[in-house]
């Protein structure tokens, strides 16, 4: 029973790159999220996903596309990285959306230079 | 938007208590949660209370919830180096606002 898995763990990128960040979960949620954290910035949510099928802009999604691929699956996409995308981002899920406990998975550190 | 605003540093000596405050702006809430994170992890859920909750004791961990100032504060009793960490306070209503972070240092 692994919860919340992220790949991958580190990346770097050049400006102007793409990538894919892939979180699986095998809690069986209908929720899923997708957050930046930045130092002194705490959490700030990019997508979320309030079950299969749908999708919904964050706080923060400008410069991110985001796919849920089935229940397990929600990928978030950078399709031309920028030096603003440093950060270490994290995958959670939940239950049902926000008014219940959120599953984090271990984060990727990302830097684009 | 809704702020969740805690401090950022907090130092405590090991058996000492420690006491992590932590504002918010949101009345609707109608759950706010403490969640820690060790390093090199995501965050791991510690705690919550109802809206509708003055105090919820969970072993050495005690929340106490002020409505009316909106004041909500995480009391670690008998504080042991592997609590070194750093403590987020979380609401919500239509979405879950995190602060930044109280980082805890344990010093022996």
């Amino acid at each position: 029973n692994a919860g919340v898995t992220q790949t991958p763990k580190f990346q770097v990128l050049k400006t102007g790159q793409s990538m894919t960040l892939q979180c699986a979960q095998d809690m069986n949620h209908n929720s899923m999220y997708w957050y930046r954290q930045d130092p002194g910035m705490g959490l700030r949510l990019i997508y979320y996903s309030a079950s299969e099928g749908t999708t919904d802009k964050g706080e923060v999604p400008n410069g991110y596309n985001v796919s849920r691929l089935n229940k397990r699956e929600f990928s978030l996409r950078l399709e031309s990285a920028a030096p603003s995308q440093t950060s270490v981002y994290f995958c959670a899920t939940s239950t049902g959306t926000y008014s219940y406990e959120q599953y984090f998975g271990p984060g990727t550190r990302l830097t684009v230079t | 938007g809704e702020d969740v605003e805690q401090s950022l540093f907090l130092s405590v000596r090991e058996g000492d208590s420690s006491v992590i405050n932590c504002t918010y702006t949101d009345s609707s809430s109608t759950y706010l949660y403490w969640y820690k994170q060790e390093p090199g992890a995501g965050l791991q859920l510690l705690t919550y209370i109802f809206s509708n909750m003055d105090m919820k004791q969970d072993q050495r961990l005690t929340v106490l919830l002020n409505k009316k100032d909106k004041h909500l504060s995480l009391r670690i009793a008998d504080t042991q180096t592997g609590d070194s960490a750093i403590y987020f306070c979380a609401e919500s209503f239509n979405d879950m606002r995190f602060g930044a972070g109280t980082r805890l240092t344990v010093k022996p």
